[in-house]
């Protein structure tokens, strides 16, 4: 996987958006940006993914800079069922699927 | 679709009992995962399967057996149960890169 980084902890106001960075600077072409969330004690949930387009779909945009070597998960209005561990990762082309989680962002959203 | 399920959520055993945790999957996925999580820390592979009789090491096997005779199902077995195996384990399936991951079960081991 390409070496991903993520700030341990960032806060955000309910109602506003929540920006949140993933420096990928090893990126390779073909390799993928998921992003995915773990709400405490559950199993962690897909959010979106993206190559080099920017990307939207119900729950959240993904912006990847036109040089890939970072993105941003962006939750328009965050909400405090948001708060959660945000993990941006970057695996391989493979034919297993394999992740490899890091220790992702944890978002607090406070009222 | 009920999607991954696991069973059971929790359970405790002693030092050196057994146990099989039990995962299924009902979207007809060929690939399957169980991850460790620790606790404050991010998910470990400990062993994948990219369809039914072929599986895999991951990142922290020992400790651990799996088997996958049918697409839907995916045992994880503990033989020998350690107090370093307290921890929640998550089962995942996935037909590409997008994994969708169970409720996980939360065992310790006294």
């Amino acid at each position: 996987d390409a070496k991903t980084t993520q700030p341990t902890s960032m806060d955000c106001a309910e109602g506003r958006a929540a920006n949140l960075p993933c420096n990928h600077s090893t990126i390779s072409g073909n390799e993928y940006v998921y992003w995915y969330r773990q709400i405490h004690s559950q199993g962690p949930q897909y959010i979106i993914h993206g190559l080099k387009n920017n990307e939207t779909n119900e729950m959240a945009s993904l912006i990847i800079t036109e040089d890939r070597k970072s993105s941003t998960l962006i939750l328009p209005h965050a909400t405090l069922r948001d708060t959660a561990v945000y993990y941006c990762i970057a695996p391989p082309p493979s034919n297993t699927g394999k992740l490899i989680f890091g220790q992702g962002t944890t978002l607090q959203v406070k009222p | 679709n009920a999607g991954v399920t696991q069973t059971p959520k929790f359970r405790i055993l002693k030092i050196g009992q057994s146990m099989t945790l039990q995962c299924t999957q009902d979207m007809n996925h060929n690939y399957m995962y169980w991850y460790r999580q620790d606790p404050g820390m991010g998910l470990k592979l400990i062993y994948y399967s990219v369809g039914a009789g072929i599986t895999d090491k991951g990142e922290v096997p020992n400790g651990y057996n799996v088997s996958r005779s049918t697409t839907e199902d995916f045992p994880l077995r503990l033989e020998l149960a350690a107090p370093s195996q307290t921890s929640v384990y998550f089962c995942a399936s996935s037909w590409g890169d997008t994994q969708y991951f169970g409720p996980g079960t939360r065992l310790t081991v006294l």
